[in-house]
C-alpha cells in the first residue's frame, strides 16, 4: 500500500517562474491538504482539496492554486515565484471525519 | 490567526534521560496533535489527543491535552538515539487536513 507520494522531489525555479507541483493521496484518501514548510517553521496550510474542490484556504495569496483530479491526485500550482516562496511543500491526504492526516516527504522548492 | 508556540526550541539530553516539551496557543482547539519530523521526511503523527485533560500514552511517548484546550505537553521516557528529530504540535478544529502547527522541538540525543 503506497503511502502519500509527491513529485518531483527538489526542483530549482529562477525569480518571477511558475511552479507545479504534484501530489498521490493514500489510498482510500480522497481529501488531499498542502502546507509551505520554510527552513525552521512548522508547516503552514495553504488549502484542501475535496471532490475536486478547493474547501478550506490559509492565509496565502492568489499566486497559489491548485486542482484536483478525478483519481484524487492533486496538483500545487504557484505563479510569478518570489524569492521567499522557497520551501519544504508538503501534501497531505486524508478521509473525511478522519483526525489522521498522512504526509508525502514533501518537494524542496528553491527559487533563486 | 492562530498560533502555537512550542518550547524549548532545540534540547541537547544524554541516551536514556527523560525529555519533556510543551506547546500554548492563543485560541482553543478540539483536538491537539504530535508529530515526529525525520531530516528529509513529512510529519508523521505520534500521538492524537481529544478530549481537555485527556492523558494518552504510546510506548515510552505520554501526552496531555491541557484542560483549557490552549496547551498540551509531550514527555518521552528513556529517550534513546532514534528519537533524534523535530516534534510539532498541532491544533486542530475542523478536519483532518487543516491543522496549525507550532514551529517544532528540535531533540538531540547524545549516546
Amino acid at each position: 500500500d503506497a503511502g502519500v507520494t509527491q513529485s518531483p522531489t527538489h526542483l530549482i525555479k529562477t525569480r518571477g517562474q511558475q511552479v507545479t507541483l504534484r501530489c498521490s493521496p493514500k489510498s482510500g484518501h480522497d481529501t488531499v491538504s498542502w502546507y509551505q514548510q520554510a527552513l525552521g517553521q512548522g508547516p503552514q496550510f495553504i488549502f484542501q482539496y475535496y471532490e475536486e474542490e478547493e474547501r478550506q484556504r490559509g492565509n496565502f495569496p492568489d499566486r497559489f492554486s491548485g486542482h484536483q483530479f478525478p483519481n484524487y491526485s492533486s496538483e500545487l500550482n504557484v505563479n510569478a515565484l518570489l524569492l521567499g516562496d522557497s520551501a519544504l511543500y508538503l501534501c497531505a491526504s486524508s478521509r473525511p471525519g478522519d483526525t489522521e492526516a498522512f504526509f508525502g516527504q514533501g518537494t524542496r522548492l528553491t527559487v533563486v | 490567526g492562530q498560533q502555537l508556540n512550542q518550547s524549548p526550541q532545540s534540547m541537547f539530553i544524554q541516551e536514556g534521560e527523560d525529555v519533556s516539551m510543551n506547546c500554548t496557543s492563543s485560541s482553543i482547539f478540539n483536538t491537539w496533535l504530535w508529530y515526529k519530523q525525520d531530516p528529509g521526511e513529512g510529519p508523521v503523527l505520534l500521538i492524537a489527543l481529544y478530549k481537555a485533560g485527556e492523558l494518552t500514552s504510546n510506548g515510552r511517548l505520554t501526552a496531555q491535552f491541557g484542560i483549557t484546550r490552549k496547551d498540551s505537553f509531550l514527555n518521552i521516557s528513556a529517550s534513546i538515539p532514534s528519537d533524534v528529530g523535530i516534534y510539532f504540535c498541532a491544533g486542530l478544529n475542523t478536519n483532518a487536513g487543516k491543522s496549525t502547527f507550532g514551529d517544532g522541538t528540535t531533540l538531540t540525543v547524545k549516546p
